[in-house]
């Protein structure tokens, strides 16, 4: 089953504690990208990733850090978390490495999503 | 001002009724536009792509206006598994994702 794999799907932790949440396509996907869901704010880009070894700033990556050693996973690192990170995580690939082409590649799947808490 | 502007709602509508919402959008270099759904914090799903001529599927009616750059969305008969928010993406030709705040709607018995 072609799919985006989150994990964990909840995590409450501590300030400071470094944590990874890990993502994990198989649908051979280019594009992969983390965002984050706050209410009111909708998602925001936080990394993307256009092939392996190639990650790029979203809108939002302050207190974040990403990977792409295999173009499978691409795993996002909180390094010292902080409160103000509380919120939804979702991951997403895409099948093109460049969206924004204005076909049918253009579209995201979405991970489970990972609702984290920092205390 | 944001890149991406929905109408939050919530839009609440009986069943069979219509109901539609609009999203703008600032960059006009924009290439390619979406409409997904959500329920509850789960995972968007995508609901359908908007193409420049308009399209339609189903009983889900989408337009472009680039001129006002707007997308809109229709919803015809609606039906109580219609309930979810909507979220309007756009994506300009630099790789970024731009995701609207999502309007809301419920549809009632």
């Amino acid at each position: 089953e072609a799919q985006v794999t989150q994990n964990p799907r909840y995590l409450i932790t501590v300030t400071g504690k470094k944590l990874t949440v890990t993502c994990s396509q198989n649908m051979n996907h280019e594009y992969m990208s983390w965002y984050r869901q706050d209410p009111g704010l909708g998602l925001r880009q936080i990394y993307y990733s256009m092939n392996v070894e190639v990650t790029d700033k979203g809108d939002v990556p302050e207190g974040y850090k990403v990977s792409r050693k295999e173009k499978r996973n691409f795993p996002l690192i909180l390094e010292s978390p902080s409160p103000n990170q509380t919120s939804l995580y979702f991951c997403a690939s895409n099948p093109t490495i460049a969206p924004g082409q204005g076909d049918s590649t253009d579209t995201q799947y979405f991970g489970p999503g990972t609702r984290l808490t920092v205390l | 001002r944001k890149e991406v502007e929905q109408d939050p709602g919530p839009f609440n509508v009986p069943e069979g009724a219509t109901v539609a919402f609009n999203c703008t959008y600032s960059n006009s270099a924009s290439q390619s536009f979406f409409w997904y759904r959500q329920d509850c914090r789960k995972e968007p799903k995508l609901l359908m792509s908007v193409y420049s001529s308009g399209n339609e599927d189903g009983r889900f009616t989408a337009q472009l206006n680039r001129a006002s750059q707007y997308i809109s969305l229709l919803i015809r008969d609606s039906k109580l598994s219609d309930s979810a928010t909507y979220l309007c993406v756009v994506i300009p030709n630099d790789y970024k994702l731009s995701f609207g705040a999502g309007t809301t709607v419920t549809v009632r018995a």
